[in-house]
Order: C-alpha cells, then sequence, then structure tokens
C-alpha cells in the first residue's frame, strides 16, 4: 500500500487530454513539493514535472503539474501514442523522514 | 553528457550480500546527494536509500533499514549500496538517481538487476 495515492490506469484517445491523481496528506504533500516521473518499464524513470508544475528543460508543455492542498495532479495535452507509460508521483514525508512515491498509474492511449 | 551507470547486480541466495555501485559522469558528483530506487517484478518504484553530498546525512526506507548500507566515495565519482540479509521481496531492478535541490531525483541511470532465490 503507498503512501500517495494514484489511480492505477488511465485512457484516452490519441489527442485528447488526460489528467492523473496523487493524494497525500499533510505530512507529505501538504507541506513539500511534488514531483512527477514517466517510466517505461526496463528503462530510467524520466523526470516530468518538480515543484509542483515546473517542467524541466527539453520537457514539451503538453505536460503540466498542479497541487491543492494534500493533492497533485499530473495533466498531459494532445496525446500521443509514445506517451504511453506509467507515472509517479513523488515526494519527501516528513514523518517518515523517507521519500514517497504513489503506485503508479499506467496510461494507454487507445 | 549526465550520466549514471550502475552495476553489481545479480543472482544471490536468500540470507545473502551483494553490492551494488553507481558509476557518475558528466556532472560534478560531490555537489549532489544521490538516492538509491528499485522496482519489484510487476510493482512501481519503491524508494530505498538516499545520502547527502558529504555522506554526512543518511536516510533509509523502513523495508531495508538495517540490512542495506548506502556510501558515496566521491573521490572515485561512485555511490554504493551494500545489500546484507536479502529475501525474495528484494529482487526488483535497483536504480541509482541524482537528487536536484534535496527535493527530486533529475537524472536517472538504467538500472541493474538483483534476482533473491534459491
Amino acid at each position: 500500500q503507498s503512501v500517495l495515492t494514484q489511480p492505477p490506469s488511465v485512457s484516452a484517445a490519441p489527442g485528447q487530454k488526460v489528467t492523473i491523481s496523487c493524494s497525500g496528506s499533510s505530512s507529505n504533500i501538504g507541506n513539500n513539493y511534488v514531483s512527477w516521473y514517466q517510466h517505461l518499464p526496463g528503462t530510467a524513470p524520466k523526470l516530468l514535472i518538480y515543484d509542483n508544475d515546473e517542467r524541466p528543460s527539453g520537457i514539451p508543455d503538453r505536460f503540466s503539474g498542479s497541487k491543492s492542498g494534500t493533492s497533485a495532479t499530473l495533466g498531459i495535452t494532445g496525446l500521443q501514442t509514445g506517451d504511453e507509460a506509467d507515472y509517479y508521483c513523488g515526494t519527501w514525508d516528513n514523518s517518515l523522514s523517507a521519500v514517497v512515491f504513489g503506485g503508479g498509474t499506467k496510461l494507454t492511449v487507445l | 553528457e549526465v550520466q549514471l551507470l550502475e552495476s553489481g547486480g545479480g543472482l544471490v541466495q536468500p540470507g545473502g550480500s551483494l553490492r551494488l555501485s553507481c558509476a557518475a559522469s558528466g556532472f560534478t558528483f560531490s555537489g549532489y546527494a544521490m538516492s538509491w530506487v528499485r522496482q519489484a517484478p510487476g510493482k512501481g518504484l519503491e524508494w530505498v536509500s538516499a545520502i547527502t553530498s558529504s555522506g554526512g546525512t543518511i536516510y533509509y526506507a523502513g523495508s531495508v533499514k538495517g540490512r542495506f548500507t548506502i556510501s558515496r566515495d566521491n573521490s572515485k565519482n561512485t555511490l554504493y549500496l551494500q545489500m546484507n540479509s536479502l529475501r525474495a521481496e528484494d529482487t526488483a531492478v535497483y536504480y541509482c538517481a541524482k537528487i536536484l535541490r534535496n527535493k527530486y531525483m533529475d537524472v536517472w541511470g538504467k538500472g541493474t538487476t538483483v534476482t533473491v532465490s534459491s
């Protein structure tokens, strides 16, 4: 059972928009910055979003992040088949003194 | 180019030990905190451990505390993970990651596979 809660899967058609939620508590998301990672099994995970809503250079603006209270959201617009991957939210947990990840969300582009 | 290359994975019996290494290049290794993250078969990412740039502060996940030891050699630009008393549930791909601003992991390696089985 992950400390952060994500939906196991989401799907949408090419060109459409999808959002992935990440729910936590005051000991993690509520008082710390959230980051998002894209992962294709067998490859290196990639940082998509940091500090809740900032994109590293090279990440297209189709990817966006937001945070409100103890929840965060990753948004992806203009879906492409190449976006099919697992997506994880992550942050620091003050009570555990540990990095915590969500359980991951598998994105399918139909 | 910033690069992290893990090595040292393999097959080990339950109760055995293994040491993973992560060779860093393309950045000033001594200036950054580093972390290990793993992914068990069919499971999500699980954070394992982190160490500050100087090695002065270390954190562990509860699942590995007392069995795993993270360390670094800044003169060799290398991060280590000593894994003792290994269990079947430690079977996973182990990734090392560079931590930026002590908040997020901006560069990841491709991982090394550890299999704990008799």
